[in-house]
């Protein structure tokens, strides 16, 4: 069965960095591109970005409002995805999911406040 | 970037009705166009990709149409766990795009 996994969600101060990792289980984690979306609190869904398969380059995209804040990267050998976020602001305040066609994680939720 | 309209933002509906959600592109995609339900509290389900295709395990009453700008999604008999959002997703172009999601409630 195919499962993914957030994790490393939390509470963090505006301006601070955090982690997620995406954990994947049940296919060939190295085969597939990963991406990432989020949900603010009552809001509808944002595209990030994704990172291809390594078969594809590995390269990464990324939506206008993260570009150069957020970075996405991978390690196949763990079969994890991960979301690097930076200069963390309080609109950044949302569950996050990765995903890989079709199949979602159970989100991880991240607020940023003081 | 390519703005997806989806129609309506609500919609109510009973048990055993037809129902159709239509999204639109800002420019052609093609056919790189899928859509996803969301349940209240839960994590996005994937539904349907490349407009038509059936996610496995997703039920024979959901189906999707359409090219170009213009897509469906469409619920032939509604069921009681079929009230959720849905919402379109283009990936024809960077950066995708989502539509703003269409809240189907029950009547």
């Amino acid at each position: 069965e195919v499962q993914l996994v957030e994790s490393g969600g939390g509470l963090v101060q505006p301006g601070r960095s955090l982690r997620l990792s995406c954990t994947g289980s049940g296919f060939i984690f190295a085969d597939y591109a990963v991406s990432w979306v989020r949900q603010a609190p009552g809001k509808g869904l944002e595209w990030l970005g994704f990172i291809k398969s390594e078969t594809y380059g590995g390269t990464t995209e990324y939506a206008a409002s993260v570009r150069g804040r957020f970075t996405i990267s991978r390690d196949d050998s763990r079969g994890i995805a991960y979301l690097h976020m930076n200069s963390l602001k309080t609109d950044d305040t949302a569950v996050y999911y990765c995903t890989r066609t079709g199949h979602w994680g159970q989100g991880t939720l991240v607020t940023v406040s003081s | 970037d390519i703005q997806m309209t989806q129609s309506p933002s609500s919609l109510s509906a009973s048990v055993g009705d037809r129902v159709t959600i239509t999204c639109r592109a800002s420019q052609d995609i093609r056919n790189d166009l899928g859509w996803y339900q969301q349940r209240p509290g839960r994590a996005p389900k994937g539904l349907i990709y490349a407009v038509s295709g059936l996610q496995p395990g997703v039920p024979s009453r959901f189906s999707g149409s359409g090219s170009g700008t213009e897509f469906t999604l469409t619920i032939s008999s509604l069921q009681p766990e079929d009230f959720a959002t849905y919402y379109c997703l283009q990936h024809n172009n960077y950066p995708y795009t989502f539509g703003q999601g269409t809240k189907l409630e029950i009547k």
